[in-house]
């Protein structure tokens, strides 16, 4: 069975800061990651996944097979990126039929 | 509207009773997902639709959960005999096909007292 780990239930860090929101999964196939976000009062969103190496909204994410993480990193943090964040698996062939970490906080102070 | 719609936006069921939650996706799009979202947690997968046929109901917790989609584009959820547990916010999505990019409706949150 799938299973994604997001070990930080609140990330807090200051504008301009680095961020990087951990992601680890356990699958035995070749697994497709994604990340979604939840801004405040808005429905939630895909932001990112990993076989489009696309860089969105400044976040990134790489794919390491052999810690088995996909964290998404950003190097300077705006104050608009403070949403809730999830990281999803998808496993061979599933497409869109996610299993869905627990979710992280960001929150980016002034 | 442009986006997927599910109503109703809340509601509240005493215990035991039946319910039923209304996704309209957007339009054209064949692929039909629900998830429920538990207070604290990711959400989770239920059933798949492709077109008018759920592709993959395993998701489903038990035989209390149903869902249709008769003509390929609305789809309801029905819970029978609600229990406390049931209480969650259930997302809809919906996407052209199975490996596009999926799009999340604003969800229905069920509260069974």
């Amino acid at each position: 069975a799938q299973r994604v780990t997001q070990p930080e239930k609140l990330l807090s860090v200051f504008k301009g800061a680095p961020v990087e929101l951990k992601c680890n999964y356990s699958y035995s196939g070749s697994p497709e990651l994604f990340w979604y976000v939840q801004y405040s009062r808005q429905r939630l969103q895909l932001l990112l996944r990993h076989i489009s190496r696309e860089s969105i909204k400044g976040f990134t994410a790489d794919l390491n097979k052999g810690e088995t993480s996909f964290h998404l990193k950003k190097p300077f943090a705006q104050e608009e990126d403070s949403a809730m964040y999830y990281c999803a698996l998808s496993w061979s062939g599933g497409g869109n039929k996610l299993t869905f970490g627990t979710g992280t906080q960001l929150k980016v102070e002034l | 509207g442009a986006g997927v719609s599910q109503t109703p936006s809340n509601k509240v069921t005493e215990k035991g009773k039946y319910v039923e939650l209304r996704c309209d996706p957007i339009s054209g799009h064949t692929a039909l997902y629900w998830y429920r979202q538990s207070l604290g947690q990711g959400p989770e997968f239920l059933i798949y639709f492709q077109g008018t046929g759920a592709a993959d109901d395993s998701g489903l917790p038990n035989d209390r959960f149903f869902a249709v989609r008769p003509e390929g584009s609305v789809s309801t959820l029905k819970i029978q005999r609600t229990e406390r547990g049931d209480s969650a916010v259930y997302l809809c999505a919906s996407s052209s096909n199975l490996y596009t990019e999926a799009f999340f409706g604003q969800g229905t949150r069920l509260t069974v007292v």
